[in-house]
């Protein structure tokens, strides 16, 4: 099983600034088959990202995804008051598909 | 839109069978894979497994001796089955969309669209 570590676990800071979210992967992942997703108080997780770069629908461009071999980044470019959530990337290529522990970003 | 609503108890006896459905509307249920993921504050978000409209599945191995998974093409339905419940399977279950495609970029580089579309989530609990 692929065990995905997320870092930080919290991430606090103020709306406007750029947020980088971090995924390392025990071992190699294919890239094609990692996604993002944000999660609020009671609602279902939303994908954000898949494929490690690629924006799902309707999601703003703020938000990116990159690998540099097993580590995987999510960046915000400039939060909104909207994106201080939980996130979470998960790996779907091989399985079990498998889950971080999530990254909650919070308002400073 | 496709939306997914998950149905079914929301309290479960020790040592007894959960039963949850999925009904997926304003789409079809051909074409891609299903999936039931649950999430628990302990244990945060764990992927059961998934089936597809021709009853091909894949479970996850830690659960995998207690589950059961089927579909209805005619109902639009999915369904999960987990057998002796302990409380360590109370949690949030989720039935969730994946999509098998993806597409190809100029450089060659693949992007699989994966799981786009969840249900709204039935909180499970296991209690006598």
């Amino acid at each position: 099983e692929i065990v995905l570590t997320q870092s930080p676990g919290t991430l606090s800071l103020s709306p406007g600034e750029r947020a980088t979210l971090s995924c390392r992967t025990s071992q190699s992942v294919d890239s094609s088959y990692l996604a993002w997703f944000q999660q609020k108080p009671g609602q279902a997780p939303r994908l954000l990202i898949y494929g490690a770069s690629s924006r799902a629908t309707g999601i703003p461009d703020r938000f990116s995804g990159s690998v540099s071999g097993t580590d995987f980044t999510l960046t915000i470019s400039r939060l909104e008051p909207e994106d201080f959530a939980v996130y979470f990337c998960q790996q779907y290529g091989s399985s079990p598909y498998t889950f971080g522990q999530g990254t909650k970003m919070e308002i400073k | 839109q496709v939306q997914l609503q998950e149905s079914g108890p929301g309290l479960v006896k020790p040592s007894e069978t959960l039963s949850l459905t999925c009904t997926v509307s304003g789409g079809s249920i051909t074409n891609y894979y299903w999936n039931w993921i649950r999430q628990t504050p302990g244990n945060g978000l764990e992927w059961i497994g998934y089936i597809y409209n021709n009853g091909k599945t894949d479970y996850n191995p830690s659960l995998k001796s207690r589950l059961t998974m089927s579909v209805d093409t005619s109902k639009n339905q999915f369904s999960l089955r987990l057998s002796s419940v302990t409380a360590a399977d109370t949690a949030i279950y989720y039935c969730v969309r994946g999509d098998p495609r993806g597409y190809k970029d100029y450089w060659g580089n693949y992007f699989y669209y994966g799981m786009d579309v969840w249900g709204q989530g039935t909180t499970v609990a296991v209690s006598s």
